[in-house]
């Protein structure tokens, strides 16, 4: 099945450290998504961006919704240890009655002490 | 509040048998999509379903199949089994699966077919 292109697939950073990864699609998006999965564990909604160009915030957490509707970044600030995880985003598509979200390739992100 | 429950959280299954997963949304949520992730990979598509009735549905064999009964929990039914179905069965749930419900995820249910 398809899926979005992430980059980059893995990032070994040292804490306080700023992080950043993107994702890249073929096809427009309605929404984009960004969902963190920790072992075990189901995917966690970060952040949600529903028009295109919108910048969002969380926290330490900043993402994009690019103006070409096939792309979206997302960026960690002064990393912690417990952002250790798998990032992936996802892009949602309404198509009549149906929605369905086509995830990423995901980026593991580990950090050192 | 709970939050979305998935049941049994791991099962090992022979090839050729048949499986049923199970979902409870969080109260008050009316969609139910189901996803598969393959180790490695990010969550694939299955299907969605509002209101009891099918919404979408992924690229997968006839041999996948859901259903959504009236309280919105739903089933998840996988037939003649095959080595590469062994994967984290997730299930969402949202509002009405539009466009800035969200999506709440469970923590999967792990299928090991061997």
């Amino acid at each position: 099945g398809q899926q979005l292109n992430q980059s980059p697939q893995s990032m070994f950073i040292q804490e306080g450290e700023d992080v950043s990864m993107n994702c890249t699609s073929s096809s427009i998006f309605n929404t984009w998504l960004w969902y963190k999965q920790e072992p075990g564990e189901g995917p966690v909604l970060l952040i949600a961006l529903y028009k295109a160009g919108e910048l969002t915030s969380n926290g330490r957490l900043t993402a994009q919704f690019g103006i070409t509707r096939k792309d979206s970044f997302l960026n960690i600030s002064a990393s912690i240890p417990s952002d250790v995880g798998i990032y992936f985003c996802a892009g949602q598509l309404l198509t009549g009655t149906a929605s369905k979200l086509t995830f990423g390739t995901g980026t593991r992100l580990q950090v050192t002490l | 509040d709970a939050g979305v429950t998935q049941s049994p959280t791991h099962l090992i299954k022979t090839r050729g048998q048949h499986v049923t997963l199970r979902c409870s949304p969080i109260s008050g949520h009316k969609s139910v999509s189901w996803y598969q992730q393959v180790l490695g990979q990010g969550p694939q598509f299955i299907f969605q379903y509002y209101e009891k009735e099918e919404r979408g549905r992924g690229n997968f064999p006839d041999r996948f199949s859901a259903r959504q009964f009236p309280n919105y929990s739903s089933e998840l039914n996988v037939n003649a089994l095959l080595l590469g179905d062994s994967a984290l069965y997730l299930c969402a749930s949202s509002f009405t699966g539009g466009r800035r419900d969200g999506y709440t995820f469970g923590s999967g249910t792990r299928l090991t077919v061997v």
